[in-house]
């Protein structure tokens, strides 16, 4: 598909059980991002990956939340023993890699994934 | 550390009325981007314009426009001739060049046009 896909699209989950959301960027995007979504609230920064490497996770809220993306394309997002707090929207984003004088470009986001934690 | 404010929750207007949403952001660096995103209901982020900290030149873009003034650290974006179609909500984001990329948001606006 030409833009980002994520699934499921909507998830329900039992306190405690282990959740896994998945993402696929963007064809040819090297970065991606995950954020979370709380009902009402801006999307909030939880890890991002260039290619393989995750450059950065200063945003996952505890250990129970662990991302990957082994061959530099699909991303998946892990969720541990599932808390309450965990309900929210999870938005998967990728961008093309900043290239020659131009920075930043932007991130395209994909429908995301409801997850409600009963 | 980046903060970005956005004073109104939520905006109600008439259809063909402009309207401008507010954004205020704050960072240490001084370079960074300045993006505005729109959220449908459908819930897919719409990426809408986005400026850099070296270019405070104003611009439209067909019924958009913004203001971005350095000075005040203000990034407002207009909605002229607003439709019915424009309602959703409008996220200011903040990103700061030399980090993760990563996108710092407001709280949202929640702009509702009505006919």
């Amino acid at each position: 598909g030409a833009g980002v896909s994520q699934s499921p699209r909507y998830k329900v989950a039992k306190r405690g059980q282990d959740v896994a959301l998945r993402c696929d960027p963007i064809s040819g995007h090297v970065s991606l991002f995950w954020y979370q979504q709380a009902l009402g609230q801006g999307p909030e920064f939880l890890t991002y990956f260039q290619n393989e490497a995750q450059l950065d996770k200063s945003g996952l809220p505890s250990d129970r939340f662990f991302a990957e993306r082994p061959e530099g394309s699909v991303s998946t997002l892990k969720i541990q023993r599932t808390q309450q707090e965990d309900s929210a929207v999870y938005l998967c984003a990728s961008s093309l890699p900043t290239s020659g004088g131009q920075m930043y470009n932007e991130q395209f986001f994909g429908p995301g994934t409801r997850l409600t934690v009963l | 550390a980046q903060k970005v404010t956005q004073a109104q929750t939520e905006i109600s207007v008439v259809e063909k009325e402009d309207v401008t949403l507010d954004c205020v952001y704050e960072t240490r660096d001084t370079t960074y981007y300045l993006f505005w995103y729109k959220q449908p209901p459908s819930g897919e982020l719409v990426f809408l314009i986005r400026r850099n900290s070296f270019d405070e030149q104003n611009e439209i873009s067909g019924r958009y426009s913004w203001n971005f003034q350095k000075s005040t650290s203000s990034f407002n974006f207009t909605i002229t001739a607003s439709q019915v179609v424009d309602s959703a909500v409008y996220f200011c984001a903040l990103s700061e060049w030399g980090g993760s990329e990563k996108l710092v948001f407001g709280k949202g606006t929640k702009l509702t046009v009505n006919p």
